[in-house]
């Protein structure tokens, strides 16, 4: 069965930069994009971007250009998601989330980290 | 951006009731519309993409309609497992994005 299992994150100082990996299983990694999506606590849902694991190509939401860095490893199957410059609004919890590479819904999502900026 | 509002932003409902929950688009998006249902501490759950089609596993009491600029969520015979909170999302361009949410109390 298809799974995206993440990794990472915990607490980090305002300025700093936080890793939150994603490990999809239950299909062929290159096949599918990864998205990342944040909610803060409480609140609505927030798109940051997408990877295409095949080619390497990515797309970022505008408002996190020049902060964001997603990356992949073919090799292990994983994606990364790397946010920099952290303020206390970066307090949320980061989901990878899998599409089609037409179709951008999401169809499988990971189970979420918290990401915590705090000084 | 393309702004998506829901309404009402929260519902309380019976068991065996039909509920509908709507979402605007502030601009169209055609039929690039997704709902899904997120509960407590767990990542949102896809239930329906492109307006009206089910996601396997998803039971048929829910459906949805819509094109262009106003679509919406109906839900039938209410079942507890039902609450939670319900966004729609659009992908038709990036930025993808969801409305605020609805949570349904039943």
């Amino acid at each position: 069965q298809v799974q995206l299992v993440q990794s990472g994150a915990g607490v980090k100082e305002p300025g700093a930069s936080v890793k939150v990996s994603c490990k999809p299983s239950g299909y062929n990694f290159i096949d599918y994009y990864i998205h990342w999506v944040r909610q803060v606590p409480g609140q609505g849902l927030e798109w940051m971007g997408w990877i295409n694991p095949k080619t390497g190509n990515t797309k970022y939401a505008q408002k996190f250009q020049g902060r964001v860095t997603m990356t992949r490893d073919t090799s292990i199957s994983t994606a990364s998601l790397e946010l920099s410059a952290l303020t206390f609004g970066d307090t949320a919890i980061y989901h990878c989330a899998r599409s089609t590479w037409n179709f951008h819904y999401f169809d499988f999502w990971g189970q979420g980290t918290l990401v915590t900026v705090s000084s | 951006d393309i702004q998506m509002t829901q309404s009402p932003s929260t519902l309380s409902a019976s068991v065996g009731d039909r509920v509908t929950i709507t979402c605007r688009a502030s601009e169209t998006v055609d039929r690039w519309l997704a709902w899904y249902q997120q509960k407590p501490g767990k990542a949102p759950k896809l239930l329906i993409y492109t307006v009206s089609n089910l996601q396997t596993g998803v039971s048929s009491r829910f459906s949805g309609s819509g094109s262009g600029t106003e679509f919406t969520l109906t839900i039938n015979s209410l079942q507890p497992d039902d609450f939670g909170i319900y966004y729609c999302q659009q992908y038709f361009t990036s930025p993808y994005t969801f409305g605020q949410g609805t949570r349904l109390e039943i």
